[in-house]
């Protein structure tokens, strides 16, 4: 079946490190990817998304390119901030059969040291 | 804008206990969405509606169940609550299909005894 596999946390950075959250899918057709973030006690928040393959999303520095050949969608950033410290999760969607499917990542932490 | 609201933020129940979960939204949205979230299993949906007076199951609905009368509120409900079903519940909702962008309520965190 369906599935998003996010690479296990929790990441530990120092503030202007690099960053790479991987992320990779299974599904049949041609699903939509997101990158959601939560910060603590809050509920979640679209960070970017990309509906078609090569596409690429993009927001407050972050950016994250939907590979159709590794079924992967990738989340990067350049330069973290203490501020970034949450946890990220990558989900598809798709509708198939006459169903709505979202199926969410198991979520990755990220802490960033000053 | 409220955007998306959850009542309560937090409840104790013992099993076998009914409670309903409201989730409200002022942006006009069709779609709406309940999820359960557990460590280490990121976010399940329970069950959607893609307007008023429509609902469907999503991945984990049993021992739930919604209801949409009105297009601004989704309500989820436990009639017999059981440990298994301890969480944290939240609501979302998107202005059409799943393409979209959904919007998060705070969370409801429930806690079967």
């Amino acid at each position: 079946g369906d599935s998003v596999t996010q690479m296990e946390g929790p990441v530990t950075l120092s503030e202007e490190a690099f960053l790479t959250i991987n992320c990779t899918y299974t599904a049949t057709g041609y699903p939509s990817l997101f990158w959601y973030v939560q910060y603590p006690g809050e509920g979640l928040q679209l960070l970017l998304k990309a509906t078609k393959a090569d596409d690429k999303g993009s927001n407050k520095g972050f950016e994250a390119t939907y590979r159709k050949e590794t079924t992967s969608f990738h989340l990067e950033k350049g330069s973290v901030q203490v501020s970034d410290s949450a946890v990220y999760f990558c989900a598809l969607s798709k509708f198939t059969s006459g169903t709505y499917k979202y199926i969410f990542g198991t979520g990755t932490r990220l802490k960033v040291l000053a | 804008n409220a955007g998306v609201t959850q009542t309560p933020k937090f409840r104790v129940l013992k099993t076998g206990q009914s409670m309903t979960l409201l989730c409200a939204q002022d942006m006009n949205h069709e779609y709406m969405y309940w999820y359960r979230q557990d460590p280490g299993m990121g976010l399940r949906l329970i069950h959607y509606s893609v307007g008023e007076g429509t609902t469907a199951k999503g991945e984990v609905p049993d021992g739930y169940n919604v209801s949409r009368l009105k297009k601004q509120n989704f309500l989820l409900g436990l009639e017999s609550a059981a440990p298994s079903q301890t969480s944290v519940y939240f609501c979302a909702s998107t202005p059409g299909g799943p393409v979209e962008t959904q919007y998060f309520g705070p969370g409801t965190r429930l806690l079967v005894l």
